[in-house]
């Protein structure tokens, strides 16, 4: 299984500032997502990141999301200006023979 | 219509008990079907794939009816540790995964 871990594991923030969460798996991945979980809520797909550009993302992720590798490592999140909705945990995930092994999280609190 | 539909549970069952659980899907176009277990405030770890003429893990059994688009996951002689949430997991022709709201299990001695 792939092993992919996230930073920081708690990022506690302001509304209407910008956070920036990263996940690096272990392996040279090409494949990577991230979902978001409300509290009590379902896991929703974000987005998905190949070869360095989007393949898809959902209606959630707007104009305040971005994503990118920097250094061919490390696979980043960006939301420019958080809400109070924007609070959940987001999962990194990276796919291995066409299975998603997902990384611990991020726990974002807005307040 | 959900695209993933599960009875949140919870499931109480004792130890040693067979606990069977099922979830349906809403898109005939779906390929892929797992399921996942989680932990609460943790990340879904993958229990297992879900194939066509069904799959078999030591205690845990999956199948899928594409017909009536239904997947169940059997889990054999219950353990403790098999306390968590079970989240029935699909995606069609993209590596977008949907995502059920999930079942909770819960094992008492």
């Amino acid at each position: 299984e792939p092993e992919v871990t996230q930073t920081p594991s708690h990022q506690v923030t302001q509304m209407g500032q910008e956070v920036i969460l990263r996940c690096v798996p272990i392996s040279n991945h090409l494949y990577f997502y991230w979902y978001r979980q409300i509290l009590g809520q379902k896991v929703e797909f974000l987005v998905s990141f190949y070869n360095n550009e989007i393949s898809e993302k959902s209606e959630i992720f707007d104009d305040q999301f971005s994503v990118e590798r920097p250094d061919g490592s490390n696979f980043t999140l960006k939301i420019r200006s958080t809400k109070l909705e924007d609070s959940a945990m987001y999962f990194c995930a990276t796919t291995l023979r066409y299975e998603q092994y997902f990384g611990p999280g991020t726990r974002l609190t807005v307040t | 219509r959900k695209e993933v539909e599960q009875d949140p549970g919870p499931f109480n069952v004792p130890e040693g008990a067979t606990v069977a659980f099922n979830c349906t899907y809403s898109n005939s176009a779906s390929q892929s079907f797992f399921w996942y277990r989680q932990d609460c405030r943790k990340e879904p770890k993958l229990l297992m794939s879900v194939y066509s003429s069904g799959n078999e893990d030591g205690r845990f059994t999956a199948q899928l009816n594409r017909a009536s688009q239904y997947i169940s996951l059997l889990i054999r002689d219950s353990k403790l540790s098999d306390s968590a949430t079970y989240l029935c997991v699909v995606n069609k022709d993209t590596d977008k995964l949907i995502f059920g709201t999930g079942t909770r299990l819960q094992v008492f001695p």
